[in-house]
């Protein structure tokens, strides 16, 4: 039982550039969310997903989008990335009663 | 008023002391809170959850004020292990779910 993990734990990209981070989850979870922590910021809501094929926006949705193809699995993307996308993104799933586990987390760097 | 306010801190104090924070939310119709542990550069981890007027688990006790609408969570008997940041963090629901909302979390320095 491997919890949440994320793929890449690390990545550097040039401005414009684009990638997808890769979250998964054993739990058989419904709710999996994609975050991003900034110092001093705190973590804050990018997108998340109530099920499979379903994705909401959370509160700094621009520039970022998702997709929740399977259950066990919650891609966040990045078209073009920016400098402003230099973040920490920690992805979660939760229970029924809203316990969360997060991954370890992937630190990006835009330059 | 924001929907989780927490005070930043830091909350700087020498083991064995007794610290409380407290959390601030805007929902009143929130029926479930939480606290998460984040350790620096780590992912938060699930400290405490408060379903009802409270919730104790050893030298941890979480309390619920729905009238003033805060919520706290008082060590008692500081550790240095204790050091971390705290978050409060408060369900949101909405037409598309609920997405969980986190505080900025509140700084804790326990010293020798």
């Amino acid at each position: 039982n491997a919890g949440v993990t994320q793929t890449p734990k690390f990545r550097v990209l040039k401005t414009g550039q684009s990638m997808t981070l890769l979250c998964a989850q054993d739990m058989n979870h419904e709710y999996m969310y994609w975050y991003r922590q900034d110092p001093g910021m705190g973590l804050r809501l990018i997108h998340y997903s109530v099920g499979e094929g379903t994705t909401a926006k959370g509160e700094v949705p621009d520039g970022y989008n998702v997709s929740r193809l399977k259950k066990q699995n919650f891609l966040l993307g990045l078209e073009s990335a920016a400098p402003s996308q230099t973040s920490v993104y920690f992805c979660a799933s939760r229970t029924s009663s809203y316990e969360q586990y997060f991954g370890p987390g992937t630190r990006l760097t835009v330059t | 008023r924001k929907e989780v306010e927490q005070d930043p801190g830091p909350f700087n104090v020498p083991e064995g002391a007794t610290v409380a924070f407290n959390c601030t939310y805007s929902n009143s119709a929130s029926q479930s809170f939480f606290w998460y542990r984040q350790d620096c550069r780590k992912e938060p981890k699930l400290l405490m959850s408060v379903y009802s007027s409270g919730n104790e688990d050893g030298r941890f006790t979480a309390q619920l004020n729905r009238a003033s609408q805060y919520i706290s969570l008082l060590i008692r008997d500081s550790k240095l292990s204790d050091s971390a940041t705290y978050l409060c963090v408060v369900p949101l629901s909405n037409q598309a779910g609920t997405a969980l909302i986190f505080g900025k979390g509140t700084t804790l320095s326990v010293s020798s």
